[in-house]
């Protein structure tokens, strides 16, 4: 069964860096999501993002983070100036031709920032 | 009802029985619903999901329940099993965009 793919598992980074998390959704999905949880919370939007473009972006979403398709099979997270308060699971998903279908969700990334 | 941190609810069955987890919504507008199974070092696993002019659908050994008019999703699972152990999150679109908003999640411990 295809699957969503997120690399790296575990990245740790001193703060102040940044750090470019990577995913490759679903080969003929077309909308990608990113979502955050920190350790023992709920899942949190962050953005979805269809035909090249962000289409929604939760409040958390702010200048400190971009997105990008570099090319025809990966979804990044880029996060610049890393906080301690951005440690938490990172979580791309995607799902097919448009809203109101599942969300697959891959392993997700753990970010740690010291 | 909702939690804070590790806190989370937590439903524990003996193997073999049914397992009922309920999960209050937050917007009437919302159209779309899916229950995910999370298991520790994983992502959300899709279950099953249901549109807003259903009120029940049923998978394999699963059914969710929708009740419009109490904001209220249940999932239902028979004859759980220790491999049913995990954290279940039910996620809602808020019927205008794609995004999925997650409920804090219950966690269900299966016990031989």
């Amino acid at each position: 069964e295809p699957e969503v793919t997120q690399t790296p598992s575990h990245q740790v980074t001193q703060m102040g860096q940044e750090v470019i998390l990577r995913c490759v959704p679903i080969s003929n999905h077309l909308y990608f999501y990113w979502y955050r949880q920190i350790l023992g919370q709920k899942v949190e939007f962050l953005v979805s993002f269809y035909n090249n473009e962000i289409s929604e972006k939760s409040e958390i979403f702010d200048d400190q983070f971009s997105v990008e398709r570099p090319d025809g099979s990966n979804f990044t997270l880029k996060i610049r100036s890393t906080k301690l308060e951005d440690s938490a699971m990172y979580f791309c998903a995607s799902s097919e031709v448009s809203r109101n279908q599942p969300q697959h969700f891959g392993d997700g990334t753990r970010l740690s920032i010291l | 009802g909702e939690s804070v941190g590790l806190h989370l609810p937590t439903l524990s069955v003996q193997e073999g029985d049914n397992s009922i987890i309920n999960c209050a919504y937050s917007n009437s507008a919302s159209d779309y619903f899916i229950w995910y199974k999370q298991e520790s070092g994983k992502g959300p696993q899709f279950i099953i999901d249901i549109r807003s002019n259903m009120d029940k659908r049923q998978g394999q050994r699963v059914t969710v329940l929708l009740n419009k008019t109490v904001k209220h999703l249940s999932l239902q699972i028979a004859a759980t099993q220790p491999g049913d152990s995990a954290v279940y999150f039910c996620a809602e679109n808020l019927g205008n965009n794609n995004d999925m908003r997650f409920g804090a999640g219950t966690r269900l411990t299966v016990k031989p």
